[in-house]
């Protein structure tokens, strides 16, 4: 089936360093890829989504750009504050088909120190 | 803009207690999903809903049932919880199932079991 893999398990910057995030996916078909950001206490807040590939989603200073040929979708930012601070999660949806088999990474922890 | 509610934040039950928790939302939004979020599993799909009193079951199903008889509000029932359990349950809406669609959470009902 289709899987996500992201970075895993916690990332710890200082206030102004550059972020990556890791997202890599294996799907059958053309998924549409998109970032959701959990701030702690809350639930998940979709931050943006790319449908074709070399399309760039961005939000909030944060980027990703959708690559078939490597099936990624890195999530990116030049200079992290510490109200980055959260959980990120990568997920695939299927572009023509059902919300219901949207995939989630395991989320990746961004830990920003002032 | 709307907003999902899900009550109780927080729900501590007993090994083998049959527990409700409860989501509404305003969105007016067809379909309605519940999550379970474990640390370092990402999020999996309990159950889902199209419409009113439509059910459909996710990868996570066992263990739970679930009732939509409004189109703003889903609820969930542990049908018998299982000792030293702990997980987030979230709710969810999107306008639709279709495969690209974002999904707005509830900031979830965090549950332990003694």
């Amino acid at each position: 089936g289709d899987s996500v893999t992201q970075t895993e398990g916690q990332v710890a910057l200082s206030e102004e360093d550059f972020l990556t995030i890791h997202c890599n996916y294996s799907a059958s078909g053309y998924p549409a890829l998109f970032w959701y950001v959990q701030y702690p206490g809350e639930g998940p807040q979709f931050l943006f989504r790319a449908s074709r590939d070399k399309e760039k989603g961005s939000s909030r200073g944060f980027e990703a750009t959708y690559d078939k040929g490597t099936t990624s979708f890195h999530l990116r930012k030049a200079s992290v504050q510490e109200s980055d601070s959260a959980v990120y999660y990568c997920a695939l949806g299927d572009r023509g088909g059902s919300n219901a088999k949207l995939t989630f990474g395991k989320g990746t922890k961004l830990s920003v120190k002032s | 803009g709307g907003i999902i509610t899900q009550t109780p934040k927080f729900l501590i039950g007993q090994e083998g207690q049959k527990l409700t928790l409860k989501c509404q939302q305003n969105f007016n939004h067809d379909t309605m999903y519940w999550y379970r979020q474990d640390s370092g599993k990402g999020l999996r799909l309990i159950y889902y809903s199209i419409t009113e009193n439509d059910l459909q079951k996710g990868d996570l199903s066992e263990g739970y049932d679930a009732s939509r008889e409004k189109k703003s509000s889903f609820s969930l029932t542990v049908t018998s919880a299982q000792k030293n359990e702990m997980a987030v349950f979230l709710c969810a809406s999107s306008i639709s199932l279709a495969g690209a669609e974002t999904l707005y959470f509830g900031s979830g009902t965090r549950l332990t079991v003694l």
